[in-house]
């Protein structure tokens, strides 16, 4: 089973800083099968990136993933207020894990 | 539009049974592969069970695997997780969500409920 972790948990940044989010996993991720997805209080969480660093239809541009292997990083180029949400990492190589999530918050 | 509609949510006796409903509209639902995510108040998301878009082929978590049973009826466009033997810890925010392709394995999701709320209570 790999696990994946989140760090940090919490980010406290200012609209317009980057936001650099990060994603581990206890194992080597099979040919980048990693998403990441953003959720907002009371709602579905939204695919934001596949395979590691594709955006999905309708993610902006400020968004991007990298990574591979075990370390995976989600960025965000510059924070927008609508970007304030918890981030899940999730690996589908396998049976599928998301890790604990990181919240970014206003500072 | 787009969209996938859950329900069947509710509150349910520890050791009891529910079956929740994902109404699936404004795609061919037999394409896809679906799946069945939840997550408890306050935490974060635990994946619980797929299947094909045929529906020939399930998986399954350790934590649900032989009490979750995951089904799909393409006729109707509706999925379904039939739960038994329910816990307290089974009390979460159930969400259904679409798969991009309709194969096995390597299901993420590009498409979400809003959820349906299973509290199981005494």
């Amino acid at each position: 089973e790999i696990v994946l972790t989140q760090s940090p948990g919490t980010l406290s940044l200012s609209p317009g800083e980057r936001a650099t989010l990060s994603c581990r996993a206890s194992q080597s991720v099979y040919s980048s099968y990693l998403a990441w997805y953003q959720q907002k209080p009371g709602q579905a969480p939204r695919l934001l990136i596949y395979g590691a660093s594709n955006r999905a239809t309708g993610t902006p541009d400020r968004f991007s993933g990298s990574g591979s292997g075990t370390d995976f990083t989600l960025t965000i180029s510059r924070l927008e207020p609508e970007d304030f949400a918890v981030y899940y990492c999730q690996q589908y190589a396998g049976s599928l894990h998301f890790g604990g999530g990181t919240k970014v918050e206003i500072k | 539009e787009v969209q996938l509609l859950e329900s069947g949510g509710g509150l349910v006796q520890p050791g009891g049974s529910l079956r929740l409903s994902c109404a699936a509209s404004g795609f061919t639902f037999s394409n896809y592969a679906m799946g069945w995510v939840r997550q408890a108040p306050g935490k974060g998301l635990d994946w619980l069970s797929g299947i094909t878009g045929s529906g020939g082929t399930t998986h399954y978590a350790d934590s649900v695997r032989g009490r979750f049973t995951i089904s799909r009826d393409n006729s109707k466009n509706t999925l379904y997780l039939q739960m038994n033997s329910l816990r307290a810890g089974d009390t979460a925010v159930y969400y259904c969500a679409k798969c991009p392709y309709g194969g096995d394995r390597y299901w993420y999701f590009d498409l979400w409920g809003r959820g349906t709320l299973v509290t199981v209570s005494s």
